[in-house]
């Protein structure tokens, strides 16, 4: 595997179901980042994780639980999400929090 | 307020028919700027990064110059490979660690044969 994978690529969820996303980056990088795409908007930054310590929280609901339990591996933890929640979510990573980030190829998630 | 305004919204050209896509920011200082290539359903994917003013990069027909106010991206020649939504991002000194990047919303641009 190379680059930044995201996994399941596609998710349908119930308000009530309780499921994760995974991130993996293979880039030997050390800051990784969650980010929310919807329709007509700009990419929202949602989490950022630097050497495993979570140093921003773009005031994101909390039932999006985010978790990096070491420098390859991020993870986003959904709970009684809302329909409005429906949306690409996309994984990035980068080196040390500056410069370009490289992204993940996203879940498209729908919440019925 | 930081911002990233991207022009025009959507884009439609001929096969060869070059042209220009536009991306204004105000942020306090630039530590960077930042064009993405994004095909439906994928992530963005990394083209340049531009760090200050007369700055330009280039790969195949693509061209990207920078302003102490905009940056353009210049697509010489396009082919209906070329079609995608091109996005720009800054990331400003102020953003410490978190390596933030504000987006522009994207100009889809669709290339016809």
């Amino acid at each position: 595997e190379t680059g930044v994978t995201q996994t399941p690529r596609h998710l349908v969820m119930g308000m009530t179901n309780k499921k994760s996303l995974k991130c993996e980056q293979h880039l030997g990088h050390n800051a990784m980042y969650w980010y929310k795409q919807s329709a007509k908007k700009p990419l929202e930054l949602m989490f950022v994780y630097s050497l495993e310590e979570r140093v921003e929280n773009n005031s994101v609901p909390s039932r999006f639980s985010p978790e990096c339990p070491n420098s390859s591996h991020l993870f986003l933890h959904l709970h009684t999400l809302q329909p409005e929640d429906s949306a690409l979510y996309l994984c990035a990573s980068s080196r040390e929090g500056v410069g370009e980030q490289f992204f993940g190829p996203g879940t498209r998630l729908t919440v019925l | 307020e930081d911002q990233v305004t991207q022009s025009p919204e959507a884009l439609r050209l001929q096969e060869g028919e070059s042209s220009s896509l536009n991306c204004s920011y105000t942020v306090s200082g630039l530590r960077g700027l930042f064009w993405y290539r994004q095909d439906p359903g994928k992530g963005p994917e990394f083209l340049f990064t531009l760090y200050s003013a007369g700055e330009e990069k280039e790969k195949e027909r693509l061209k990207a110059t920078l302003t102490k106010k905009e940056s353009f991206l210049h697509i010489t020649a396009p082919k209906p490979e070329d079609s995608a939504t091109y996005l720009c991002a800054v990331q400003e000194y102020g953003s410490g660690n978190t390596g933030k990047l504000i987006f522009g919303q994207g100009t889809t641009l669709q290339v016809k044969p």
